[in-house]
């Protein structure tokens, strides 16, 4: 069974500093990776996915994940952060050779931006 | 567009009282439905997931059960509530054949 491995609980960075929030799956042959944000209280949105192609993926809100096969990560980073991005990110993934549907999820990283 | 609700947003039970927890999608058919819970510092547990009207299948032996009796109506439910019932459940939705999903608001359930 996959799982996923969110090396940091939590994550304090200054507004206007880069950020890098890490994720290391279990290994398999094909996998989709998904990166969502989650908001106090509210449900998970998705931020950006890698499904096959490039293995950079960008969000609309600034947001970049790679695909490192060899390394089994899909880190998500942010050049400059801003206060709004404070959230918890959930890494996921789906073990698309099992042909399944259901997504394995870290534990999440809490992102903090210190004005 | 699709839009995903559930309700109630919050709840708070006894010990040992029933539980039923409601999620609908709107804007599409057939689609494959989840729920999950949230425990603090635990991620999200994948609980049970629908393909299709009356098609359950449970991820984690406990004392919830679900139901699907329409093809955008998912219930989460329970006869008995524990203490370690407590959590944030989220239902989502997904296209029959994508992997992408799509989360509800989320209710918060307090069992004291």
């Amino acid at each position: 069974a996959q799982s996923v491995t969110q090396l940091d609980s939590q994550v304090p960075v200054f507004e206007e500093a880069p950020v890098e929030l890490r994720c290391n799956y279990s290994s398999s042959v094909s996998v989709y990776l998904f990166w969502y944000v989650q908001y106090p209280n509210q449900g998970l949105q998705l931020l950006l996915k890698y499904l096959s192609g490039s293995t950079l993926v960008e969000s609309i809100n600034g947001f970049e994940a790679e695909f490192n096969k060899s390394q089994t990560s899909f880190h998500l980073r942010k050049p400059s952060v801003h206060i709004s991005d404070t959230a918890e990110y959930f890494c996921a993934v789906i073990d698309s050779g099992a042909g399944s549907y259901q997504l394995t999820f870290g534990k999440g990283t809490k992102l903090s931006v210190i004005p | 567009s699709q839009t995903i609700h559930q309700w109630p947003a919050t709840l708070v039970q006894p010990v040992g009282s029933p539980l039923s927890l409601e999620c609908t999608v709107e804007g599409t058919s057939n689609p494959n439905l989840y729920w999950y819970r949230q425990a603090a510092g635990r991620g999200l547990q994948l609980l049970f997931y629908s393909v299709g009207i009356g098609q359950i299948s449970s991820e984690v032996p406990q004392n919830l059960s679900a139901s699907r009796p329409q093809d955008r109506q998912f219930i989460l439910s329970s006869k008995k509530l524990l203490l370690s019932d407590s959590g944030f459940y989220l239902c989502a939705w997904s296209h029959r054949d994508s992997y992408e999903q799509y989360f509800g608001p989320g209710t918060r359930l307090t069992v004291t």
